[in-house]
């Protein structure tokens, strides 16, 4: 069935550092890509989202990237501050109109 | 403008009793999707509503089900609660569902209810 991968499932950066989190979907037909964040507690939050016609998107410090041939996008974070730490899910939406997600990064910024 | 808001934040049921969980969607939205999210399986698609239709279903049981109603508010329902069914239940609000023209449409999550089941 249809299927998104995501890693690493855990990632520690230092305050400043930038932080890639990579995914890698299986529906040929998928062309839509958000990125969520999800605070403790909180509501997951679309941060970005990227469509099929488009290879980069940045927004400030996050930019997203987008393979098609190898069906793959990636989150950039560049400058990364405390109040980046959070489990970061990617998506994509299958054929049937649902957004498949991945198992989640959590991310850990050091200050 | 409002955002997703789900109803009630937290429930506490026992086994075998059932649960009515609801939805609100933004404001003009009228798709309503529900997911669930558990630390083991992550966010996990259940139903999908649109006009008061549902137009997909994910891999659940039957004991899961859902409605919408004329307002675009849902509810969904789980019967014969059993301890696995502990998790955060997620709504996501879009202003149609992501098929055809419109698989680019954003979806914008609710705060969830979280259901323990003892």
């Amino acid at each position: 069935g249809e299927n998104v991968e995501q890693h690493p499932s855990t990632l520690s950066v230092q305050e400043g550092d930038s932080a890639v989190i990579k995914c890698t979907y299986s529906d040929s037909a998928s062309n839509y890509f958000p990125w969520y964040k999800q605070e403790l507690g909180k509501r997951p939050q679309l941060i970005i989202d990227i469509r099929s016609n488009v290879g980069e998107k940045k927004d400030q410090r996050i930019a997203v990237t987008l393979n098609k041939t190898a069906k793959h996008f990636s989150l950039h974070i560049t400058e990364t501050q405390p109040e980046d730490s959070a489990v970061y899910f990617c998506a994509a939406r299958g054929s049937q109109g649902n957004l498949i997600f991945g198992k989640g990064t959590k991310l850990s910024v050091k200050p | 403008k409002a955002g997703v808001t789900q109803t009630p934040r937290y429930l506490i049921k026992t086994r075998g009793q059932q649960v009515t969980l609801s939805c609100s969607p933004i404001s003009g939205h009228r798709s309503v999707s529900w997911y669930q999210q558990t630390p083991g399986q992550g966010l996990q698609f259940l139903f999908e509503y649109f006009s008061e239709t549902q137009r997909n279903k994910g891999n659940f049981p039957g004991r899961f089900s859902g409605r919408q109603f004329s307002n675009s508010r849902s509810e969904m329902n789980v019967s014969t609660l059993e301890l696995g069914d502990s998790a955060l239940y997620l709504c996501a609000s879009s202003l149609r569902p992501g098929t055809g023209a419109f698989m680019n449409t954003e979806a914008f999550f609710g705060q969830g209810t979280r259901l323990t089941v003892v």
